[in-house]
């Protein structure tokens, strides 16, 4: 049973380029979630994805974007890449089902901008 | 606010002896609450969480206490092992299905042999 995954594991932009990095949750989870993580700090919430849709969202401006898939897979897309944009980004994936649902994480993309 | 914090950014223990790792959260209205651990190059990994209809929670050598009156949580490891060594996050979980979740900036546990 594969968990959550993540591609690519390492990428270099430059700044103002725009970058697409993708997740693919663990098997029978259907809710994605993105956070970034600065160097040193805990993971910051970007956004989460149910249903191919966004449901709820943190305090991120509109470069970042995302899109999720009917096999539940999802994007997060970054435009008009920023040096303070390099960070790792993580995403989780769960069930919704009743109550609270724990996420699992995948192992990051490291992005540096340059 | 929405901040979940740590008291101490570093840990050291002793092999073989307990470790516990505190963090304090602001939001009263919280109801869920987990811990991660984050070893070096890899994503948090689930350790325990627990419900604020609850002041105790138990797993396989960890404890996870919560006091809501003084808005504070801790991890309890038990008979720590060098493969415990890694940083801790506590988390808070918000929003519909607490699916929101607001870290904390972790503490690094070193063990000593």
């Amino acid at each position: 049973d594969a968990g959550v995954t993540q591609s690519p594991t390492h990428l270099i932009k430059t700044r103002g380029q725009q970058v697409t990095l993708r997740c693919s949750p663990k098997s029978g989870h259907d809710t994605v979630s993105w956070y970034q993580q600065a160097l040193g700090q805990g993971p910051q919430f970007i956004f989460q994805y149910y249903e191919e849709e966004e449901r709820q969202r943190g305090n991120f401006p509109d470069r970042f974007s995302g899109h999720q898939f009917p096999n539940y897979s999802s994007e997060l897309n970054v435009n008009a890449l920023l040096l303070g944009d390099s960070a790792l980004y993580l995403c989780a994936s769960s069930f919704r089902g009743t109550g609270v649902y724990e996420q699992y994480f995948g192992p990051g993309t490291r992005l540096t901008v340059t | 606010g929405e901040s979940v914090g740590l008291h101490l950014p570093t840990l050291s223990v002793q092999e073989g002896d307990n470790s516990i790792i505190n963090c304090a959260y602001s939001n009263s209205a919280s109801d869920y609450f987990i811990w991660y651990k984050q070893e070096s190059g890899k994503g948090p990994q689930f350790i325990i969480d627990i419900r604020s209809n609850m002041d105790k929670r138990q797993g396989q050598r960890v404890t996870v206490l919560l006091n809501k009156t003084v808005k504070h949580l801790s991890l309890q490891i038990a008979a720590t092992q060098p493969g415990d060594s890694a940083v801790y996050f506590c988390a808070e979980g918000q929003g519909q299905g607490a699916q929101k979740l607001v870290f904390g900036q972790g503490t690094r546990l070193t063990i000593n042999p």
